[in-house]
């Protein structure tokens, strides 16, 4: 059975400052992994997948299949990235296992 | 576009008292449809998802049912409610996935705050 651990439950920096948040997964098959963000007052939403490798809102992640891991990270937070970030892997079926949720404030 | 519908927004229930919940879709058809709990500190916790209308998985054994009767309608319900049912209910919905195909962007609704007292 898959499993995804997102080690840090809060996570606070300053503003300007890099940011990461870190997640492991367990999976024997080749997994595909996805970060989603839930701001105050808004819907949970995808923020990025491995599979895009792209920069959504200057956050990116690399899968690392050998640590398997998906950390993501910015190098420069602003305020405006507090929010949840759940960390969330998909398997070969139709369904998402979701870590336990990161929550990030940034401080001015 | 697509949307989708959670109601109602907030609901206070007496323990032992009936539960139900709906979600609906709007601009798909065929989607795969999903119930979350999300608690403090345990984040989403996958409680039912089905694939078609009629078909439904549970994820984990609980006091809840949930019931697709229509393509793009889902409903969680409960006979009795106890404490422990208290929490953050979302519904999420994705695109039909093709076999052997990557899994696709889920869509949550707004959510549901049960409070059971």
């Amino acid at each position: 059975a898959q499993r995804v651990t997102q080690p840090e439950k809060l996570l606070s920096v300053f503003k300007g400052a890099p940011v990461e948040l870190k997640c492991n997964y367990s999976y024997s098959g080749s997994p595909e992994l996805f970060w989603y963000v839930q701001y105050s007052r808004q819907r949970l939403q995808l923020l990025l997948r491995h599979i895009s490798r792209e920069s959504i809102k200057g956050f990116t992640a690399d899968l690392n299949k050998g640590e398997t891991s998906f950390h993501l990270k910015k190098p420069f937070a602003q305020e405006e990235d507090s929010a949840m970030y759940y960390c969330a892997l998909g398997a070969n079926d139709y369904k998402l296992s979701f870590g336990a949720g990161t929550t990030v404030t940034v401080r001015a | 576009s697509q949307t989708i519908h959670q109601w109602p927004a907030t609901l206070v229930q007496p323990v032992g008292s009936p539960l139900s919940l709906e979600c609906t879709v709007e601009g798909t058809s065929n989607p795969n449809l999903y119930w979350y709990r999300q608690a403090a500190g345990r984040g989403l916790q996958l409680l039912f998802y089905s694939v078609g209308i009629g078909q439904i998985s549970s994820e984990v054994p609980q006091n809840l049912s949930a019931s697709r009767p229509q393509d793009r309608q889902f409903i969680l319900s409960s006979k009795k409610l106890l404490l422990s049912d208290s929490g953050f209910y979302l519904c999420a919905w994705s695109q039909f996935r093709t076999s052997g195909g990557p899994s696709n962007e889920q869509f949550f609704g707004p959510g549901t705050r049960l409070t059971v007292l």
